[in-house]
């Protein structure tokens, strides 16, 4: 059975300190892991996919299939990255419909 | 104005009645997908529709409906069998292929008194 698991509820940083945001993962087969983000009063948006090795606004994540695991790190973090994140994986090729871990949320200290 | 229209979004009903929460969209999706969110659960599967008159049960269905008679719309049925109704209701679409790219709705609280 797939699994996403987020072991952090709450994470607080001050602004300019690295950030990262754990994301771990259960699936038998070859994932394909997200990142969603909700800023306050916002819907629920897609941050990032792992596919696509990309950086959006500062944020990185890289798949390790060993550790199972795919962490958000952002090396300077700002005050308008406090939101809340989850990880999400999809097992099928062809289908979108995802599976999300708990969700993080994550605040930025002036 | 585009995207994921969902109403109402606050609702209220007595224990015991089926309630419809409506999703519209206008972007020209093929894909529809309803989820909950409850506190320290993150988000669950209830139901996905991948075209029109088509959709499959996702990892919560029980005491849930929905239906797909229009490519904008997919509402969601509560139905008196969920025995734990609730929750915030998010609704969400996506295009053609597979992206994992999916656009949410604001989303709708039902609160069952």
């Amino acid at each position: 059975a797939q699994r996403v698991t987020q072991p952090e509820k709450l994470l607080s940083v001050f602004k300019g300190a690295p950030v990262e945001l754990k994301c771990n993962y259960s699936y038998s087969g070859s994932p394909e892991l997200f990142w969603y983000v909700q800023y306050s009063r916002q819907r629920l948006q897609l941050l990032l996919r792992h596919i696509s090795r990309e950086s959006i606004k500062g944020f990185t994540a890289d798949l390790n299939k060993g550790e199972t695991s795919f962490h958000l790190k952002k090396p300077f973090a700002q005050e308008e990255d406090s939101a809340m994140y989850y990880c999400a994986l999809s097992g099928k090729t062809g289908a979108n419909n995802l599976f999300f871990g708990t969700g993080t949320r994550l605040t930025v200290i002036p | 104005d585009g995207g994921i229209t969902q109403s109402p979004k606050y609702l209220f009903r007595k224990e015991g009645q089926n309630v419809t929460l409506s999703c519209e969209q206008n972007l020209n999706h093929d894909a529809m997908y309803w989820y909950r969110q409850d506190p320290g659960q993150g988000l669950r599967l209830i139901y996905y529709s991948q075209i029109v008159n088509d959709f499959q049960k996702g990892d919560i269905a029980e005491g849930y409906s929905v239906s797909r008679e229009k490519k904008e719309s997919f509402p969601l049925t509560v139905t008196s069998a969920q025995k734990n109704p609730t929750a915030f209701y998010l609704c969400a679409s996506s295009g053609s292929g597979y992206t994992g790219e999916l656009f949410f709705g604001e989303g709708s609280r039902l609160t069952v008194l």
